[in-house]
């Protein structure tokens, strides 16, 4: 079948580093995305990612190594207002999106 | 660019009225759509794909005479929930892809349904 891991929940401190880790097995890969949904909104795209390596924007990194499955999103500098859950999503062989089911990061003052 | 907007942000309704949402991709040619629904803290449910001018393909469930999907032009979608009962109340977000934005889905703000 086809899966997608990611940690429930994660804490992290307001100007601090943290990385949301993603892990995936589907069949077949056109591509991995990180969406942010704020609580009670709809998801919003941050990245793509379909080639090994890490992309950078602005505060916010991906990375994705396809031999490992794995990917994870770095957000820096963090602020209040990243308080959201983290989203990824695979794009598997029929071009479905296979999504995750999010990481709520709660961010401590 | 890529904007989505859905309409209306809200709806209330009595049980057994219909309800439709439309999802317009507002500076870019939409070839395929996308439904879902999201309950409260639970992961978002794919619930049809429909692409320009063809039937909309239903997930695993989801009952197609219930939730009618037309994608009649590159640039609008609409859901009609039909007969809508309160079990049906529930957060509703369209995505599209389309002409070049490559594979990624941008989603619309979302419509809020309680029926009452």
């Amino acid at each position: 079948g086809q899966n997608i891991d990611q940690p429930t929940e994660m804490t992290a401190t307001e100007g601090a580093i943290v990385q949301i880790n993603c892990t995936y097995q589907t069949s077949g890969f056109n591509g991995l995305f990180w969406y942010q949904q704020h609580a009670g909104e709809a998801p919003t795209f941050l990245s793509y990612n379909v080639l090994d390596g890490l992309e950078e924007k602005g505060r916010f990194s991906s990375f994705l190594s396809r031999s490992k499955g794995y990917s994870y999103l770095l957000l820096k500098e963090l602020q209040m207002k990243d308080s959201a859950s983290y989203l990824c999503a695979v794009m598997d062989s029929n071009y479905q999106l296979i999504w995750g089911a999010g990481t709520k990061l709660i961010i401590k003052p | 660019g890529a904007v989505v907007s859905q309409h209306p942000s809200w709806v209330i309704c009595k049980s057994g009225t219909s309800v439709k949402i439309e999802c317009r991709s507002l500076d870019f040619q939409a070839t395929t759509m996308f439904w879902y629904r999201q309950f409260p803290k639970q992961s978002l449910m794919l619930m049809a794909t429909s692409n320009e001018g063809s039937k909309a393909t239903y997930e695993q469930g989801v009952e197609k005479d219930k939730f009618l999907i037309n994608h009649a032009s590159l640039t609008l979608s609409t859901l009609t929930v039909t007969s809508a009962h309160p079990e049906d109340s529930s957060f509703y977000i369209c995505s599209a892809r389309g002409i070049g934005e490559g594979e990624t889905q941008y989603f619309g703000p979302g419509t809020r349904l309680l029926v009452l």
